[in-house]
């Protein structure tokens, strides 16, 4: 049972342009929102978060969206740049403690064409 | 320094070895993990370990084998693996209970060691 999907596995840009990409979740216990980014050869790094009380949270170019009542989230990155180019995980925790409990998605791989 | 350092970065090994994975990190954080990720999959959680102590065991079968000797290592033995156990298998640390990143829960990981079993 998938929590977290991302169902467009790939996406190509123009530079310049936005990049949007989605995310669905299943489980209204998650309280936290999360982008990974991951290059190829590398672990996965953080990149936004948005709490589950906030419908958005901006930093830079990146701005993400908290649809609750759809349970859907999106990233947009404005404008989208060559170096953007990689798999990006949305990711969600539920609840808190000691450790995080993280659900990835799918990952949707990004393609900035120059 | 927020680096979470894992070795090997690569590893092959025959089903009937005996290796191991080594994770280490020096941000101060007492919970860290073991993720398994399979080409064109997200990662999967294996283990938790929090203030040494493991924490979450999601029913990974007993050829993988976790330790945390102290609050900066956490190594991944490895014996009698399938062909189907090859994948990258990333280390991530988090926060403790204070700080921004422990409330939005982020996960600092390394790089990850490729494995691969004949």
């Amino acid at each position: 049972d998938q929590q977290v999907k991302q169902n467009s596995p790939s996406l190509s840009v123009q530079e310049g342009r936005i990049s949007i990409l989605n995310c669905d979740y299943t489980n209204s216990m998650f309280d936290y929102f999360l982008w990974y980014k991951k290059y190829p050869a590398e672990g996965p790094t953080f990149l936004i978060s948005i709490s589950s009380i906030k419908d958005k949270n901006e930093d830079g170019r990146f701005t993400v969206f908290l649809n609750k009542s759809a349970k859907h989230l999106s990233l947009h990155i404005v404008p989208s740049q060559p170096g953007d180019s990689a798999v990006y995980f949305c990711a969600a925790r539920a609840g808190s403690g000691g450790y995080q409990k993280v659900t990835f998605g799918t990952g949707t791989k990004l393609q900035v064409i120059p | 320094d927020t680096e979470v350092t894992q070795t090997p970065k690569h590893l092959v090994m025959g089903m009937t070895n005996k290796k191991s994975l080594k994770c280490e990190q020096h941000m101060g954080h007492r919970a860290m993990y073991w993720y398994k990720q399979k080409a064109k999959k997200p990662p999967e959680l294996m283990f938790v370990y929090s203030y040494e102590k493991l924490s979450i065991n999601e029913s990974v079968p007993s050829r993988f084998s976790p330790e945390c000797p102290n609050s900066s290592l956490l190594n991944l033995h490895l014996h009698a693996l399938q062909p189907e156990d090859s994948a990258l298998y990333l280390c991530a640390s988090s926060q403790r209970s204070l700080g921004l990143a422990a409330i939005t829960g982020e996960l600092f990981f390394g790089e990850g060691s490729r494995l691969t079993v004949l």
